[in-house]
Protein backbone atom coordinates (compact mmCIF):
# COMPACT_ATOMS: atom_id res chain seq x y z
CA UNK A 1 0.00 0.00 0.00
CA UNK A 2 1.72 3.00 -0.95
CA UNK A 3 -1.17 5.80 0.73
CA UNK A 4 0.75 8.84 -0.27
CA UNK A 5 3.91 9.28 -2.00
CA UNK A 6 6.22 12.82 -2.14
CA UNK A 7 9.21 13.03 -4.53
CA UNK A 8 11.94 13.95 -4.57
CA UNK A 9 13.07 12.72 -0.20
CA UNK A 10 15.98 15.73 -0.55
CA UNK A 11 16.89 19.07 -2.60
CA UNK A 12 19.09 21.62 -2.71
CA UNK A 13 18.58 24.62 -4.80
CA UNK A 14 20.53 27.88 -4.80
CA UNK A 15 18.45 31.04 -4.39
CA UNK A 16 16.18 32.05 -7.26
CA UNK A 17 16.49 28.62 -8.51
CA UNK A 18 12.76 26.64 -9.31
CA UNK A 19 11.58 23.47 -8.82
CA UNK A 20 8.56 21.53 -8.20
CA UNK A 21 7.38 19.09 -5.61
CA UNK A 22 5.26 15.75 -6.35
CA UNK A 23 2.66 14.41 -4.55
CA UNK A 24 0.95 10.99 -5.25
CA UNK A 25 -2.02 9.36 -3.54
CA UNK A 26 -3.55 6.09 -4.12
CA UNK A 27 -6.52 6.76 -2.00
CA UNK A 28 -9.02 8.16 -3.66
CA UNK A 29 -8.99 11.08 -1.60
CA UNK A 30 -11.03 14.29 -2.36
CA UNK A 31 -8.48 16.75 0.16
CA UNK A 32 -4.66 17.09 -0.47
CA UNK A 33 -2.64 18.96 1.48
CA UNK A 34 0.77 21.00 1.66
CA UNK A 35 2.55 21.65 4.46
CA UNK A 36 6.11 22.85 6.14
CA UNK A 37 7.49 21.65 9.17
CA UNK A 38 10.38 24.02 11.02
CA UNK A 39 11.75 23.73 14.14
CA UNK A 40 10.02 24.77 16.83
CA UNK A 41 7.06 25.64 14.65
CA UNK A 42 5.14 22.74 14.30
CA UNK A 43 3.76 21.87 10.91
CA UNK A 44 1.85 25.34 8.61
CA UNK A 45 -0.42 24.81 6.34
CA UNK A 46 0.66 26.22 2.64
CA UNK A 47 -2.15 25.09 0.09
CA UNK A 48 -4.61 22.80 0.27
CA UNK A 49 -6.87 21.31 -2.29
CA UNK A 50 -10.85 19.89 -1.74
CA UNK A 51 -11.13 18.24 -5.40
CA UNK A 52 -9.44 18.18 -8.92
CA UNK A 53 -8.99 21.61 -10.10
CA UNK A 54 -9.06 23.36 -7.01
CA UNK A 55 -6.55 24.89 -4.67
CA UNK A 56 -7.23 27.38 -2.18
CA UNK A 57 -4.64 29.12 0.59
CA UNK A 58 -3.35 28.18 3.84
CA UNK A 59 -1.39 29.88 6.49
CA UNK A 60 1.56 30.65 4.58
CA UNK A 61 0.77 30.64 0.89
CA UNK A 62 3.72 33.18 -0.40
CA UNK A 63 6.35 32.15 -2.68
CA UNK A 64 4.57 28.74 -3.50
CA UNK A 65 1.85 27.81 -5.95
CA UNK A 66 0.17 24.60 -6.10
CA UNK A 67 -1.81 22.89 -9.22
CA UNK A 68 -4.24 19.76 -8.68
CA UNK A 69 -4.37 18.77 -12.70
CA UNK A 70 -5.35 15.18 -11.41
CA UNK A 71 -7.61 14.19 -8.08
CA UNK A 72 -4.54 12.00 -6.89
CA UNK A 73 -1.51 14.51 -7.88
CA UNK A 74 -1.31 17.87 -6.22
CA UNK A 75 2.30 19.46 -6.95
CA UNK A 76 4.07 22.59 -4.85
CA UNK A 77 6.48 24.76 -7.17
CA UNK A 78 8.68 27.47 -6.02
CA UNK A 79 9.12 30.15 -8.82
CA UNK A 80 12.11 31.32 -6.95
CA UNK A 81 13.56 29.85 -4.44
CA UNK A 82 14.93 31.78 -1.38
CA UNK A 83 16.54 31.07 1.71
CA UNK A 84 13.53 31.38 4.09
CA UNK A 85 11.91 28.69 2.24
CA UNK A 86 14.41 26.06 3.64
CA UNK A 87 12.23 23.32 4.84
CA UNK A 88 10.79 19.72 5.43
CA UNK A 89 7.82 20.03 3.17
CA UNK A 90 4.92 17.40 3.83
CA UNK A 91 1.99 16.39 1.72
CA UNK A 92 -1.36 14.92 3.51
CA UNK A 93 -4.52 13.84 1.87
CA UNK A 94 -7.91 13.15 3.28
CA UNK A 95 -10.98 11.61 2.69
CA UNK A 96 -13.12 14.73 4.03
CA UNK A 97 -11.86 18.00 5.42
CA UNK A 98 -12.38 19.27 8.61
CA UNK A 99 -12.47 16.72 11.01
CA UNK A 100 -10.96 14.18 8.05
CA UNK A 101 -8.10 12.00 9.19
CA UNK A 102 -4.83 12.89 7.35
CA UNK A 103 -2.60 10.74 6.25
CA UNK A 104 1.01 11.70 5.42
CA UNK A 105 3.88 11.47 2.95
CA UNK A 106 7.51 10.86 4.25
CA UNK A 107 8.29 14.20 3.34
CA UNK A 108 10.10 16.13 1.12
CA UNK A 109 13.90 18.26 2.90
CA UNK A 110 14.69 21.01 0.80
CA UNK A 111 17.62 23.74 1.10
CA UNK A 112 17.87 26.36 -0.13
CA UNK A 113 21.26 28.37 -0.25
CA UNK B 1 -7.90 33.60 17.52
CA UNK B 2 -7.65 29.22 17.21
CA UNK B 3 -4.47 28.21 18.67
CA UNK B 4 -2.68 24.47 20.33
CA UNK B 5 -0.44 24.96 22.55
CA UNK B 6 2.36 22.02 23.27
CA UNK B 7 4.13 23.49 26.67
CA UNK B 8 6.73 20.66 26.97
CA UNK B 9 9.26 21.00 24.40
CA UNK B 10 11.51 18.17 24.84
CA UNK B 11 10.77 15.38 27.70
CA UNK B 12 13.09 12.62 28.53
CA UNK B 13 11.77 9.80 30.35
CA UNK B 14 13.32 6.09 31.20
CA UNK B 15 12.32 3.08 29.85
CA UNK B 16 9.15 1.44 31.59
CA UNK B 17 8.37 5.05 32.80
CA UNK B 18 4.65 6.67 32.47
CA UNK B 19 4.53 9.36 30.20
CA UNK B 20 2.06 12.02 29.95
CA UNK B 21 2.43 14.86 27.06
CA UNK B 22 0.33 18.16 27.62
CA UNK B 23 -1.85 19.51 25.03
CA UNK B 24 -4.35 22.45 25.54
CA UNK B 25 -6.51 24.46 22.82
CA UNK B 26 -8.18 27.66 22.56
CA UNK B 27 -11.27 27.31 20.65
CA UNK B 28 -14.99 28.78 21.33
CA UNK B 29 -16.69 25.26 20.93
CA UNK B 30 -15.64 21.63 21.54
CA UNK B 31 -13.00 20.70 18.28
CA UNK B 32 -12.30 17.36 17.16
CA UNK B 33 -8.70 16.55 18.62
CA UNK B 34 -5.73 14.19 17.31
CA UNK B 35 -2.16 12.94 18.40
CA UNK B 36 0.03 12.50 15.70
CA UNK B 37 3.61 10.72 15.87
CA UNK B 38 6.36 11.46 13.92
CA UNK B 39 9.78 8.98 13.92
CA UNK B 40 12.81 10.56 12.93
CA UNK B 41 12.60 10.78 9.13
CA UNK B 42 9.17 9.85 8.63
CA UNK B 43 5.89 11.88 8.06
CA UNK B 44 3.74 12.14 10.80
CA UNK B 45 1.26 8.74 12.02
CA UNK B 46 -1.91 9.03 13.46
CA UNK B 47 -1.85 7.85 16.87
CA UNK B 48 -5.96 8.70 18.27
CA UNK B 49 -8.60 10.78 17.67
CA UNK B 50 -11.28 11.83 19.43
CA UNK B 51 -14.65 13.31 17.88
CA UNK B 52 -17.12 12.86 20.41
CA UNK B 53 -18.53 10.37 23.30
CA UNK B 54 -16.17 8.44 25.53
CA UNK B 55 -13.68 11.23 26.80
CA UNK B 56 -10.62 8.27 27.48
CA UNK B 57 -9.41 7.24 23.69
CA UNK B 58 -7.77 4.73 23.18
CA UNK B 59 -5.16 4.38 20.15
CA UNK B 60 -2.20 2.53 18.43
CA UNK B 61 0.95 1.33 20.44
CA UNK B 62 -0.56 1.39 23.73
CA UNK B 63 -1.45 5.25 23.89
CA UNK B 64 -4.36 6.72 25.51
CA UNK B 65 -5.59 10.36 25.59
CA UNK B 66 -8.07 12.09 27.73
CA UNK B 67 -10.01 14.82 26.57
CA UNK B 68 -11.14 17.85 29.58
CA UNK B 69 -13.55 20.20 28.14
CA UNK B 70 -13.15 21.72 31.84
CA UNK B 71 -10.05 22.24 31.14
CA UNK B 72 -9.45 22.43 27.30
CA UNK B 73 -7.13 19.45 27.22
CA UNK B 74 -6.52 16.33 25.48
CA UNK B 75 -3.35 14.85 27.30
CA UNK B 76 -1.72 11.92 25.99
CA UNK B 77 -0.53 9.42 28.23
CA UNK B 78 1.39 5.79 28.02
CA UNK B 79 1.74 3.86 31.44
CA UNK B 80 4.82 2.56 30.30
CA UNK B 81 7.34 3.92 27.48
CA UNK B 82 9.00 1.75 25.28
CA UNK B 83 12.62 2.59 23.71
CA UNK B 84 10.79 2.47 20.59
CA UNK B 85 8.19 5.45 21.50
CA UNK B 86 11.30 7.92 21.09
CA UNK B 87 9.25 10.18 18.93
CA UNK B 88 8.19 13.96 18.21
CA UNK B 89 4.40 13.97 19.31
CA UNK B 90 2.13 16.33 17.99
CA UNK B 91 -1.24 17.57 19.35
CA UNK B 92 -3.56 18.63 16.50
CA UNK B 93 -7.47 20.01 16.70
CA UNK B 94 -9.57 20.34 13.53
CA UNK B 95 -11.74 23.49 13.14
CA UNK B 96 -12.50 24.21 9.66
CA UNK B 97 -8.61 23.16 9.24
CA UNK B 98 -5.76 20.95 10.68
CA UNK B 99 -4.00 23.21 13.57
CA UNK B 100 -1.09 21.61 15.01
CA UNK B 101 0.72 22.26 18.09
CA UNK B 102 4.64 22.60 18.26
CA UNK B 103 5.26 19.06 19.47
CA UNK B 104 6.98 17.54 22.09
CA UNK B 105 10.23 15.78 21.61
CA UNK B 106 10.28 12.30 23.78
CA UNK B 107 13.87 10.69 24.66
CA UNK B 108 13.63 8.03 26.01
CA UNK B 109 16.71 6.44 28.18
CA UNK B 110 17.25 2.48 28.53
Amino acid sequence: NAGVTQTPKFRVLKTGQSMTLLCAQDMNHEYMYWYRQDPGMGLRLIHYSVGEGTTAKGEVPDGYNVSRLKKQNFLLGLESAAPSQTSVYFCASSYEGGPGIQYFGAGTRLSVL
Amino acid sequence: AQSVTQPDIHITVSEGASLELRCNYSYGATPYLFWYVQSPGQGLQLLLKYFSGDTLVQGIKGFEAEFKRSQSSFNLRKPSVHWSDAAEYFCAVAFDKLIFGTGTRLQVFP
